[in-house]
């Protein structure tokens, strides 16, 4: 139980194209769910907060308008990197919480390799 | 603020030998902290946590680590590594009351046969 995926699991796209990155909790309803960066040998970063039917938290330094986070339903986050730049280029990560659940719980999904060229 | 350290950004061992991977960490409030593996291609599995009960904590697969609030230090242990141990490595602390994991930089295990 608590299987969160993620799709695509690799996406290289063109400079200045848009890229939307799902997040599914594929056996339980997550009212949240997070978004984290990892770039290459470093840690992951948190880059927001995604709750139900509501606004994302952007963490600071992260552009709302350039990554887009929208958690339309209790199973699904999407995040949309627009106008991608190669310095977009990283693995994104999603995790998301069991809803009515105790703040420990987060699972994670396998990630999603992006490569901007 | 929250933070956690990770000492050591590779650990090799041989099968069969102690695993000690190290954390640090800093926390203003009471954290809750967590060791999570990452296998390549998967996604991050949580070994164990620590959450203000028992400060010696057991996990999956063998690791279990010691919560220690004089030394800021949650370290995980294993007494034998086994070659499926072989993976990255996460410390993470949350602080109470607060949705957001902050993570370490992550410690690459390397299991020699």
């Amino acid at each position: 139980g608590a299987v969160v995926s993620q799709h695509p699991s690799r996406v290289i796209c063109k400079s200045g194209t848009s890229v939307k990155i799902e997040c599914r909790s594929l056996d339980f309803q997550a009212t949240t769910m997070f978004w984290y960066r990892q770039f290459p040998k470093k840690s992951l970063m948190l880059m927001a907060t995604s709750n139900e039917g509501s606004k994302a938290t952007y963490e600071q330094g992260v552009e709302k308008d350039k990554f887009l986070i929208n958690h339309a339903s209790l199973t699904l986050s999407t995040l949309t990197v627009t106008s991608a730049h190669p310095e977009d280029s990283s693995f994104y990560i999603c995790s998301a919480r069991l809803a009515g659940r105790f703040y420990n719980e987060q699972f994670f999904g396998p990630g999603t390799r992006l490569t901007v060229l | 603020a929250q933070s956690v350290t990770q000492l050591d950004s590779h650990v090799s061992v041989s099968e069969g030998t102690p695993v000690l991977l190290r954390c640090n960490y800093s926390s203003s409030y009471s954290p809750s902290l967590f060791w999570y593996v990452q296998h390549p291609n998967k996604g991050l599995q949580l070994l164990l946590k620590y959450t203000s009960a028992a400060t010696l904590v057991k996990g999956i697969n063998g690791f279990e680590a010691e919560f220690k609030k004089s030394e800021t230090s949650f370290h995980l242990t294993k007494p034998s590594a086994h070659m499926s141990d072989a993976a990255e490595y996460f410390c993470v602390v949350r602080r109470y009351n607060f949705n957001k994991f902050y993570f370490g930089s992550g410690t690459k295990l390397n299991v020699k046969p």
